[in-house]
Order: structure tokens, then C-alpha cells, then sequence
């Protein structure tokens, strides 16, 4: 049972364009949300989270949405820029944000085109 | 964020094998854990390392296949034991830096096993 989904495995977009990657989950203990970013041959880093008492939160290009009633959260990259190019994976917890165990998505790899 | 060296980054392996995979963490962490990410899959957690107590595996995996060792509070290992095809992968650590930094990874050690 999936419960952290990424429905999408890839996206492409056009550099300067805005690009949006999706996260359903399934279990509404979940509270705590994280984003991260992988490139080849390296391991995954951390970009932005949000908990569930916020419906937004934003770090410079990276703005995080999340929707509690429809259990989906989203990424949103403006302007995306080649070197955003990645695998994208959300991650989500229950218990308090400082809990460690994470459920992560299956990832979405992110082309963008100069 | 912490820094993590991650090693090897690749083997081949003979089926029947066992295989080490340590850690290096450039900072003090009381939480570490592995991952593996079968191709396609996300990434699914093997076990967590707390330095001093016994690894806590999750559901599927097992001590006699995954024996993991956490001496101090900067370095861990995973052993992937018997090995055979199925255990091809990439595993995965990371340690929990807390704050807005969640997660920090290692690059991973991508194993193919023969």
C-alpha cells in the first residue's frame, strides 16, 4: 500500500516556465512534509518542508502547497531553470516535525528545457 | 547541514556474498538510518542506528540479512548478507539533522548483484 504517492515519474518544462510536481497521500495522521531533490550518482537533498498547520510555505524559487481536505500537496519551481533538473521526491510523517520516520513518494523526474 | 561519505559508491557482487557499506557523518548524530531504493520504488527504510542500543528494523527486513553496527555517533555500517540478484539496489543512509535541514543523505552505494 502506497501511501505517499507521485503519480507523475516525469515532467518537462521549459526554462523560465513555472513547474508543478504532485504528492497525494493516502493517511491523514500525516503532519509533516518534506521535499527533496536528487541528482545522479548523489543523494537525495533537502529543499523545503511544511507542516500541516500551514497551507503555503516558500524559499526563494520554491513555494510548497499544501491542500489537508483533498491530502495533496504540490511543488511549485518559478522560474525553473536547467539545473533544476532532478528527481523530485515528497516525503510525509505523522507524530510531531520532529519525528523521523518518513514515508517517501516514488519520485518525479524533472526535465527542464533550455 | 551535515556532511555524510558515503562508501563504496558501487559494487558488483557474486549471489552469496556479503557486502559492507559504511558511513562517515562530519558531525555528531543521534539518529541514523538506512534506505534502500529498489529501481522505481521510493525509498523505503531498512532499519534505524542509534549509537548504543540495537538497531530497530522495519517491517520486512531483518537483522541476520541487514546486520548493522553504529560504534560511535559519527559513523555506521550496513552489511548486505547471502547475497543474491534481488538485493540489487541502492542503499542509502542518512542521519536526522533536525531543524529545516530534515534529512541528510549519503550518495549512495549502488550494488549489482551477479
Amino acid at each position: 500500500d502506497q501511501q505517499v504517492k507521485q503519480n507523475s515519474p516525469s515532467l518537462s518544462v521549459q526554462e523560465g516556465r513555472i513547474s508543478i510536481l504532485n504528492c497525494d497521500y493516502t493517511n491523514s495522521m500525516f503532519d509533516y512534509f518534506l521535499w527533496y531533490k536528487k541528482y545522479p550518482a548523489e543523494g537525495p537533498t533537502f529543499l523545503i518542508s511544511i507542516s500541516s498547520i500551514k497551507d503555503k510555505n516558500e524559499d526563494g524559487r520554491f513555494t510548497v502547497f499544501l491542500n489537508k481536505s483533498a491530502k495533496h500537496l504540490s511543488l511549485h519551481i518559478v522560474p525553473s531553470q536547467p539545473g533544476d533538473s532532478a528527481v523530485y521526491f515528497c516525503a510525509a510523517s505523522a507524530g510531531t516535525s520532529g519525528t523521523y520516520k518518513y514515508i517517501f513518494g516514488t519520485g518525479t523526474r524533472l526535465k527542464v528545457l533550455a | 547541514s551535515a556532511v555524510i561519505s558515503q562508501k563504496p559508491s558501487r559494487d558488483i557482487c557474486q549471489r552469496g556474498t556479503s557486502l559492507t557499506i559504511q558511513c562517515q557523518v562530519d558531525s555528531q548524530v543521534t539518529m541514523m538510518f538506512w534506505y534502500r531504493q529498489q529501481p522505481g520504488q521510493s525509498l523505503t527504510l531498512i532499519a534505524t542506528a542509534n549509537q548504543g542500543s540495537e538497531a530497530t528494523y522495519e517491517s520486512g527486513f531483518v537483522i541476520d540479512k541487514f546486520p548493522i553496527s553504529r560504534p560511535n555517533l559519527t559513523f555506521s555500517t550496513l552489511t548486505v548478507s547471502n547475497m543474491s540478484p534481488e538485493d540489487s539496489s541502492i542503499y542509502l543512509c542518512s542521519a536526522w539533522t533536525g531543524g529545516n535541514y530534515g534529512y541528510t543523505f549519503g550518495s549512495g552505494t549502488r550494488l549489482t548483484v551477479v
